[in-house]
């Protein structure tokens, strides 16, 4: 079975520009979670969704961050417009239900020059 | 709110040793989860060991163990008889009510052969 996949691995942008991270939960898993990791520091909690609707998006930094999981499938997040601050290791992380081990992906390292 | 530290940014192990990894939170909640991530170089995180509050009984996982003390809010690691394939970042995580995870900073861990 497939794991949760992320794409792109590496992303490699200058301030001001826009980009998208993609995640591909476990197949069968209503619930997705995103995090993001800055330099050195801890993993942080961005939002949550079942399904298609968001259940909690307390963790997103600022409104230059926006997150879709259309058909409640596979997810976006969007970053427009990048900041330095952005920089980081985004992860994804999917599970059957909110009550359930939650897996993750590889995470995308962003570098935002 | 949650907050999970882990105080040793790095550690080192003798193959074949044992080595334990140090995880406190800080939370108001009598029921929750904790859980122990490996993420090896370059590669996703997984989950290594998931603990119930409710459990008195400490989780192990073939090598893996943990020693929970709820009173003193305290979740170690142990890892005995330590493989070159354990070197990786490790994340001690709480879940709680919400769900959502909090992340403690990791713990780089080598192992020397």
């Amino acid at each position: 079975e497939a794991g949760v996949t992320q794409f792109p691995s590496h992303s490699v942008i200058e301030k001001g520009q826009t980009v998208t991270l993609r995640c591909d939960p476990i197949s069968g898993h209503d619930n997705l979670y995103w995090y993001r990791r800055v330099m050195g520091k801890e993993i942080k909690f961005l939002l949550h969704f079942v399904k298609e609707s968001k259940q909690d998006e307390s963790g997103m930094p600022n409104n230059r961050f926006l997150a879709e999981r259309t058909g409640g499938t596979y997810s976006t997040l969007k970053v427009q417009p990048a900041e330095l601050e952005d920089s980081g290791v985004y992860f994804c992380a999917s599970s059957q239900d909110s009550r359930t081990t939650q897996y993750f992906g590889p995470g995308t390292r962003l570098l935002v020059l | 709110a949650q907050t999970v530290t882990q105080s040793q940014p790095e550690m080192s192990v003798q193959e074949a040793e044992t080595v334990t990894l140090s995880c406190t939170y800080d939370t108001s909640e009598s029921d929750y989860y904790l859980f122990w991530y490996k993420q090896p170089p370059s590669r996703q995180m997984i989950l290594v060991i998931r603990q119930e509050a409710y459990k008195q009984q400490n989780a192990t996982e073939n090598r893996f163990s943990v020693n929970f003390q709820k009173a003193a809010k305290s979740f170690s690691l142990k890892i005995s008889d330590s493989q070159l394939g354990d070197a990786a970042m490790y994340f001690c995580a709480y879940r709680g009510f919400n769900n959502d995870m909090r992340f403690g900073a990791g713990t780089r861990l080598t192992v020397k052969p």
